[in-house]
């Protein structure tokens, strides 16, 4: 596609629930990106992929969070047992090798209730 | 860790003044420095950037300035427009590719 698509645009869970959280990166681009942000608050890294190397998890806040990208391209970011504190909004970008000029997609509004 | 300090946090003008943002960047390998507008209900939006082998860019009223020994960068909008109004984000990236943000300035123009 054009852009960096994510979906859904909004979910709303309850406590307790798994979601999952989908990319689409702009074709061809290797580097893959989750970012999450809270209320009014900057960008928190989640987690980076680079083509076939091991991802970066380093941001990951806590094993019920967990991402993967398959075939180099869709990402999926994964909470389990959703709590009430990961309510955000999750940013998806990509960028092409060398890992110049991110793009943004849209990002999901995740509500958990 | 490495670390992007943003400030202000919140900036005001008059529409047609200039306005400054400031970030400061811990990781001396950062190479790349973008600049991200965000619009409510909007992901952020690149709107300009700079590498390390260079000290100014400009594109059109945006510029960017880069001071590597102080490891300093900063976002110049001259002639605000209404339409300038939104959360700005600095950002530095070095040889893990990976992004780290500054905390955001929202910055207001007024009519």
């Amino acid at each position: 596609g054009a852009g960096v698509s994510q979906s859904p645009s909004n979910k709303v869970t309850e406590k307790g629930k798994d979601v999952e959280l989908r990319c689409d990166p702009i074709s061809g681009h290797t580097a893959l990106y989750w970012y999450r942000q809270s209320l009014g608050q900057g960008l928190e890294f989640l987690i980076y992929f680079q083509g076939n190397s091991a991802p970066d998890k380093s941001g990951l806040p806590s094993d019920r969070f967990s991402a993967e990208r398959t075939g180099g391209s869709v990402s999926t970011l994964t909470i389990q047992r959703t709590q009430q504190e990961d309510s955000a909004v999750y940013l998806c970008a990509s960028s092409g090798t060398g890992g110049v000029e991110a793009f943004f997609g849209q990002g999901t509004r995740l509500t958990v209730v | 860790g490495e670390n992007v300090e943003q400030h202000p946090s919140t900036l005001s003008v008059q529409e047609g003044d200039s306005a400054v943002i400031k970030c400061t960047y811990s990781d001396s390998a950062s190479n790349y420095f973008p600049w991200y507008k965000q619009e409510l209900g909007k992901g952020p939006q690149l709107i300009i950037d700079i590498r390390s082998n260079v000290g100014e860019k400009k594109d059109q009223r945006i510029a960017v300035t880069l001071n590597k020994t102080a490891k300093h960068f900063s976002l110049h909008i001259t002639e605000t427009q209404p339409e300038d109004s939104a959360v700005y984000f600095c950002a530095a990236s070095g040889g893990t590719y990976k992004y780290i943000f500054g905390t955001g300035t929202r910055l207001k123009v007024l009519a």
